[in-house]
């Protein structure tokens, strides 16, 4: 099936400071990638939708300036968290979706796990 | 009120067990409907899709969904060890819509 890798897997940070996350399609091209947050016992709850080329839409209540996001190409999309504080700590986890794909082509990666000091 | 509700659970079974995931919404919107796996600390896969309502069976999983009683459920036949893991609902207006999950039930099949 197809592949969704994101990088790194876990991080740890100092309050302040900035933290990129990766999301990348490893075996098909994705126009469009998902990012979403999941706190400890909580659903998933998306914060942004990233298209390729264009800019980010956010949901209702995510500050666009804190969490900025990049989807360069086809293949790769970056959520920036600036000046990360503890309660940002978080699994952020990233789905992507193949050209000409359905709501059931949304593949997601494997999580990033944000501690932040 | 939440668009999706789902029971945390945990939800423990003996292996070999029936095993009923149930999540209810409130959005009449909704016509794509998803049941996901997620293992600890890893990205959810999906198990099941169903487009309005109706039945849906693949191997041990049917997934049921009554749009009038705004209900969808999971069943997983003849349960497993390996089945455990955290099993999430999904659902959406459109194809190209976002998804809105529920919190997720955590199963535990035990042998």
């Amino acid at each position: 099936g197809a592949v969704v890798s994101q990088h790194p897997s876990r991080v740890i940070c100092k309050s302040g400071t900035s933290v990129k996350i990766e999301c990348r399609s490893l075996d098909f091209q994705a126009t469009t990638m998902f990012w979403y947050r999941q706190f400890p016992k909580q659903s998933l709850m998306l914060m942004a939708t990233s298209n390729e080329g264009s800019k980010a839409t956010y949901e209702q209540g995510v500050e666009k300036d804190k969490f900025l996001i990049n989807h360069a190409s086809l293949t790769l999309s970056t959520l920036t968290v600036t000046s990360a504080h503890p309660e940002d700590s978080s699994f952020y986890i990233c789905s992507a979706n193949p050209l000409a794909g359905g709501i059931d082509t949304q593949y997601f990666g494997p999580g990033t796990r944000l501690t932040v000091l | 009120q939440k668009e999706v509700e789902q029971d945390p659970g945990p939800l423990s079974v003996p292996e070999g067990a029936i095993v009923s995931l149930n999540c209810t919404y409130s959005n009449s919107a909704f016509q794509y409907f998803m049941w996901y796996r997620q293992y600890s600390r890893k990205g959810p896969e999906l198990l099941m899709y169903t487009y309005s309502s109706g039945n849906k069976e693949d191997g041990r999983f049917t997934a049921q969904v009554d749009k009038s009683s705004k209900y969808i459920s999971l069943f997983i036949r003849d349960s497993q060890p390996s089945d455990s893991a955290t099993y999430l609902c999904a659902m959406s207006r459109y194809n190209t819509d976002k998804l809105i999950f529920g919190t997720g039930t955590r199963l535990q099949v035990f042998p």
